[in-house]
């Protein structure tokens, strides 16, 4: 059971450089989300999906889309990279979209953009 | 407003001692509330949660955590640290539907 599956792990990116972060999950979980882990400030919503074809922003979605095509996967995709975008990446999933639901995390892709 | 709020962004201990990890929290309705931990390298695993059940919370790997609201906290605690327990510890407050509020972190150094 491969659970949350993000690519790549690492990646350098140029300012202005368009990219994709894939991610999939092989649990049927219909809520997924992507999240940026920056020192001292914890883990930030980006955008998440309760289903195929259902999208949303969190708190801080500029510059940054999603999809949702199917159930499994969740790509995120930045589109003019800027250094402030340099970040750790989680993707998480759940078999529950409410407050009690269990996040299950893939272990993150690292992009330094410079 | 809702917020979390880890009162120590570094915590050391010997290998055997207790482990306290401190988390405050607001919110103007019942929370549920989470303790996730991150080893290095690697996503976050759920140790326990919260959810107005029994305000006395047992994990994985012995932890344990509190929820006091007259204190308004959920202090994760173990009894006994051992050295796989050295990694970085959130505590995560449920802001509602689709939306989790994390703490800044806790990071758990565990000395022989």
């Amino acid at each position: 059971n491969a659970g949350v599956t993000q690519t790549p792990k690492f990646q350098v990116l140029k300012t202005g450089q368009s990219m994709t972060l894939q991610c999939a999950q092989d649990m049927n979980h219909e809520y997924m989300s992507w999240y940026r882990q920056d020192p001292g400030m914890g883990l930030r919503l980006i955008h998440y999906s309760v289903g195929a074809g259902i999208t949303d922003q969190g708190e801080v979605p500029n510059g940054y889309n999603v999809s949702r095509s199917t159930t499994e996967d969740f790509p995120l995709r930045l589109l003019s990279a800027a250094p402030s975008q340099t970040s750790v990446y989680f993707c998480a999933s759940s078999y529950s979209a409410g407050p009690t639901g269990e996040l299950f995390f893939g272990e993150g892709s690292r992009l330094t953009v410079l | 407003a809702q917020s979390v709020t880890q009162l120590d962004s570094h915590v050391s201990v010997s290998e055997g001692t207790p482990v306290l990890l401190r988390c405050n929290y607001s919110s103007s309705y019942s929370p549920s509330l989470f303790w996730y931990v991150q080893h290095p390298n690697k996503g976050l695993q759920l140790l326990l949660k919260y959810t107005s059940a029994a305000t006395l919370v047992k994990g994985i790997n012995g932890f344990e955590a509190e929820f006091k609201k007259s204190e308004t906290s959920f202090h994760l605690t173990k009894p006994s640290a051992h050295m796989s327990d050295a990694a970085e510890y959130f505590c995560v407050l449920s802001g509602g539907y689709n939306k989790l509020i994390f703490g800044a972190g806790t990071r758990l150094a565990v000395h022989p």
